[in-house]
C-alpha cells in the first residue's frame, strides 16, 4: 500500500528540539522529492520544508530557516524533520507530503501522511 | 515570496449548485498551480495540479483553468462529500506559498 506515516510528535517546552519522522511505502522513496507542510490549530496550511529524492537539495520557510532541518534516509526510506529551539508559534498538526511525479520540478503533492501534532508550551 | 490569495474566504452553497473559487497570485507562476480539498481532522487531498489537470480518482465535476496570475477551481454540481475547505498552492518557485483557504459550507 502507497502510505506515509509520521511520527515523533507530542508536548516539549519553548526552546526545546523535537524530531519528527515520516516512514514510506509502497512506492521508490529515492525518486521523490519530499516536504513537510503544517496547519496551526484552526489556520491554514504552511509550507515547511522541502528536499530533493537524492538528499542534497533542501528548502526552507524563513519562520523556521536556521532552526529546522530536514533530512531523508533513503536506505530506511524515512523523511526527518528536526526541530530546535522550539516556540509557541510552531505548534501545528505536521504532515509530510510526496512529490506527485518522480524526479520533477515544481510538482504538486499527491500523497500526504495522516500528520502529528506538535504542541509546545510550558 | 509569492503570495497566493483566495476568495471568497467562505461559501455558502447547496446540493446540485455551481460553485467557483479563485486564487490570485502577486507575481506570474505560470500554470503551476495546485488544488486540494481538506476536511476536518485529514489531510489535504491533490485536487488539481498544474491548473487545470485532474489528479487520477478526482471526480470530473472538479475542474481547473487560469495561467499567470488568476486562477480558478470550479465544482459543476455540488455533492454532499465536497463541502470542505479548498486550498491553493503555487509551485512555481520556493517557498512553495498556500492561499489562506476557502470554506465550503451547506446551505
Amino acid at each position: 500500500e502507497v502510505q506515509l506515516v509520521e511520527s515523533g510528535g507530542g508536548l516539549v517546552q519553548p526552546g526545546g528540539s523535537l524530531r519528527l519522522s515520516c516512514t514510506a511505502s509502497g512506492f521508490t522513496f529515492s525518486s521523490y522529492a519530499m516536504s513537510w507542510v503544517r496547519q496551526a490549530p484552526g489556520k491554514g496550511l504552511e509550507w515547511v520544508s522541502s528536499i530533493s529524492g537524492s538528499g542534497g537539495t533542501t528548502y526552507d520557510a524563513d519562520s523556521v530557516k536556521g532552526r529546522f532541518t530536514i533530512s531523508r534516509d533513503n536506505s530506511k526510506n524515512t523523511l526527518y524533520l528536526q526541530m530546535n529551539s522550539l516556540r509557541a508559534v510552531d505548534t501545528a498538526v505536521y504532515y509530510c507530503a510526496k512529490d506527485r511525479v518522480a524526479m520533477a520540478a515544481n510538482d504538486a503533492f499527491d500523497l500526504w501522511g495522516q500528520g502529528t501534532m506538535v504542541t509546545v508550551s510550558s | 515570496d509569492i503570495q497566493m490569495t483566495q476568495s471568497p474566504s467562505s461559501v455558502s452553497a447547496s446540493v446540485g449548485d455551481r460553485v467557483t473559487i479563485t486564487c490570485r497570485a502577486s507575481q506570474g507562476i505560470s500554470s503551476w498551480l495546485a488544488w486540494y480539498q481538506q476536511k476536518p481532522g485529514k489531510a489535504p487531498k491533490l485536487l488539481i495540479y498544474a491548473a487545470f489537470s485532474l489528479q487520477s480518482g478526482v471526480p470530473s465535476r472538479f475542474s481547473g483553468s487560469g495561467s499567470g496570475t488568476d486562477f480558478t477551481l470550479t465544482i459543476s454540481s455540488l455533492q454532499p462529500e465536497d463541502f470542505a475547505t479548498y486550498y491553493c498552492q503555487q509551485t512555481d518557485s520556493f517557498p512553495y506559498t498556500f492561499g489562506q483557504g476557502t470554506k465550503l459550507e451547506i446551505k
